[in-house]
């Protein structure tokens, strides 16, 4: 079965400092891998995806995202956090064995300080 | 223009009440989605489907009826609401089943009283 785990409900970090949001995965198969951001109010926008290649994944609006294969971890990270990177961040998954469902895990909350 | 629309944005209604909520997407996506978003923002896919077919069924009550007249459209009704009916449901859609990147309108928040 394809699970998703956010360890943190929360992460807080001082504007300019970096920032870190943590990710495990389980699946079938090879792992497909995302990761969405929800303003308040809003639906979910798409940030970055892995599928194959390079471990080092860059998305939208300075994002990246680390895929670790022995770790079955997909950290989302940022060199320096802005106050308006304030949101909740989603971690997707999906194998390449079969099925067409994306799991999401809990979601975590990032607070960007001033 | 707006890629993933829903309506209504916001349903208050009681229990024991039938409701539909409509989504349309203009990006011409072959494959629609529908995921219930918990008071605790646990996002959990309901159905899906495919160029109007049903393709993913979780195992949600069945006065869930979803409902694509065609695949720019997906519509959810719900029959005899109950209290833990009550969340923000979103509507997405992707290029087709194997696509990977979804993207989503800007949910409804049903209150059931």
């Amino acid at each position: 079965a394809q699970s998703v785990a956010q360890p943190e409900d929360q992460v807080n970090v001082a504007e300019g400092n970096p920032l870190t949001v943590k990710c495990t995965y389980s699946v079938s198969g090879n792992p497909y891998l995302f990761w969405y951001v929800q303003y308040p109010n809003r639906g979910l926008q798409f940030l970055l995806k892995y599928i194959t290649g390079d471990n080092l994944v860059k998305g939208s609006y300075g994002f990246e995202a680390e895929f670790n294969k022995s770790q079955t971890s997909f950290h989302l990270k940022k060199p320096s956090a802005l106050v308006s990177d304030s949101a909740l961040y989603f971690c997707a998954v999906r194998g390449d064995t079969g099925g067409f469902k994306t799991i999401f895990g809990a979601g975590t909350r990032l607070f960007v300080k001033a | 223009d707006t890629a993933v629309s829903q309506t209504p944005k916001y349903l208050v209604t009681q229990m024991g009440n039938d409701k539909s909520i409509k989504c349309e997407q203009n990006l011409g996506h072959d494959t629609m989605y529908w995921y219930k978003q918990d008071s605790k923002k646990f996002l959990k896919i309901m159905f899906s489907y495919n160029n109007k077919e049903l393709i993913i069924n979780e195992t949600v009550p069945n006065r869930f009826s979803p409902k694509s007249p065609d695949k720019a459209h997906l519509n959810l009704h719900i029959n005899s609401l109950e209290l833990g009916d009550s969340a923000v449901y979103f509507c997405a859609s992707s290029q087709d089943l194997a696509a990977l990147e979804q993207y989503f309108g800007p949910g409804t928040r049903l209150t059931v009283t």
